[in-house]
């Protein structure tokens, strides 16, 4: 059960938009339909984005949103605003009810 | 709906260290819950999850040295991690599952509690 790959870091200016990608196998993020996505800001709890590859939770801003093709699961933010600027962690069900997450990337608005 | 953690603080090397999370606001008949952590800036390790059946299930590389239990009676969940190394020091976070319902994230999670292990 290895760690999902995603990037060490993304940026991007006030109001562009940017992709994370997170990548696994077959055993994991293209094997089933449950990936979420994580936000956490510096000394925080993580807060849940997005669940269930696409699904956003009541509260967080439609700019928030999730894909997935094969192995590989997305989280895209557009309009970006300073208070995006945090990391983002993806973690897919690898069955057996067993869970692993990414490495993380760290998000910077310029 | 939270959950707050507690029993983190300074664990020596070779021992074992218990965190306990209480849950309020939801019933734990229809969630589960699980832990997770976070050494000093890295990522986050799932490391187990139990179900109100008392179902439980592990990280493959902690199984041998964890345990997950529950509290039915006081929404209360605990964490046991033994022989605990420099590489078990990390922030602690439990969260709530939505169990069977078709639907799979973790969801609130705790403040977290520090867990250091040093001589």
């Amino acid at each position: 059960q290895s760690a999902l790959t995603q990037p060490r870091s993304v940026s991007g200016s006030p109001g562009q938009s940017v992709t994370i990608s997170c990548t696994g196998t077959s055993s994991d993020v293209g094997g089933y339909k449950y990936v979420s996505w994580y936000q956490q800001h510096p000394g925080k709890a993580p807060k849940l984005m997005i669940y269930d590859v696409t699904k956003r939770p009541s509260g967080v801003p439609d700019r928030f949103s999730g894909s997935k093709s094969g192995n590989t699961a997305s989280l895209t933010i557009s309009g970006l605003q300073a208070e995006d600027e945090a990391d983002y962690f993806c973690c897919s069900s690898a069955g057996r009810n067993t869970w692993v997450f990414g490495g993380g990337t760290k998000l910077t608005v310029l | 709906v939270q959950v707050l953690e507690s029993g983190g603080g300074l664990v020596q090397p070779g021992g074992s260290l218990r965190l306990s999370c209480v849950a309020s606001g939801f019933t734990f008949s229809s969630y589960a819950m699980t832990w997770v952590r976070q050494a000093p800036g890295k990522g986050l390790e799932w490391i187990a999850i139990t179900y109100y059946s008392g179902s439980t299930s592990y990280n493959p590389s902690l199984k041998s040295r964890v345990t997950i239990s529950v509290d039915t009676s006081r929404n209360q969940f605990s964490l046991k991690v033994k022989s605990v190394t420099a590489a078990d020091t990390a922030v602690y976070y439990c969260a709530k599952h939505p169990g069977s319902s078709g639907s799979d994230f973790f969801d609130p999670w705790g403040q977290g509690t520090l867990v250091s292990v040093s001589s």
